[in-house]
């Protein structure tokens, strides 16, 4: 079983700070997305890395995927509260995807 | 284009009954699965479909939940009896491809808003 860990759980900052999240496991992965999951609706698929080493940009997130295909980064600049939602990170392998348990993100005006 | 499709929104019933789910995937996606949402945790995949045969049904508690996928378009997801631990949100997803190992097989799902299942 490919298990995939995020930190951290919780995170709670200002609208305007910076914050990091992290998503490692001890697996190899063919692909690994990001999603945003808002109360009440269903993930969002914001971004899939593939190539280890690979950074993406959208906007204020810059996402990275480990040089060994095992881990990611999600790095929000200037945080607004229109950001405040569950992030969550899904590994990909052999035509199947697993899921870690996300961070909750709360931004405060 | 339309995303993937699910009702009911919210359901509540007691121990022991039985709750049936629908799901429409989008137009051409070939693959559908059923994730378990519970609260605080991430989806916990039930059951993947490709077109009408089932790819992995490996975590699905096959003594209380079924799933079909008929002409490979729209899937039905059954609990019986439910029990106080299924309540969860279930999330149905679609993707274009699987083609295992092999290119499109990006692992990129769409999910729908959910099914919020509370059991009494």
């Amino acid at each position: 079983t490919q298990l995939l860990e995020q930190s951290p759980q919780f995170l709670s900052i200002q609208e305007g700070e910076n914050l990091t999240v992290y998503c490692n496991s001890s697996s190899v992965f063919s692909s690994l997305q990001w999603y945003r999951q808002e109360p009440g609706e269903g993930p969002v698929l914001l971004v899939t890395v593939v190539t280890g080493g690979e950074v993406k940009k959208l906007k204020r997130l810059t996402f990275q995927f480990g040089d060994a295909r095992k881990d990611s980064s999600l790095h929000i600049t200037a945080a607004q509260p229109g950001d405040t939602g569950l992030y969550l990170c899904a590994g990909a392998w052999a035509g199947k995807s697993t899921f870690g348990d996300g961070t909750t993100l709360t931004v405060k005006p | 284009e339309a995303g993937v499709a699910q009702s009911p929104r919210y359901k509540i019933i007691e121990k022991r009954q039985s709750v049936a789910f629908w799901c429409n995937p989008i137009s051409g996606h070939a693959t559908l699965y059923w994730y378990q949402q519970i609260l605080g945790q991430g989806p916990k995949l039930l059951i993947q479909f490709q077109n009408n045969g089932v790819v992995d049904d490996s975590q699905l508690p096959k003594d209380r939940f079924s799933a079909e996928r008929l002409k490979g378009v729209d899937s039905t997801l059954k609990i019986q009896p439910a029990k106080l631990e299924d309540s969860a949100v279930y999330l149905c997803a679609s993707s274009l491809v699987l083609r295992r190992g092999g290119p499109g097989n990006t692992g990129e799902l769409f999910f729908g808003e959910g099914s919020r299942l509370t059991v009494l």
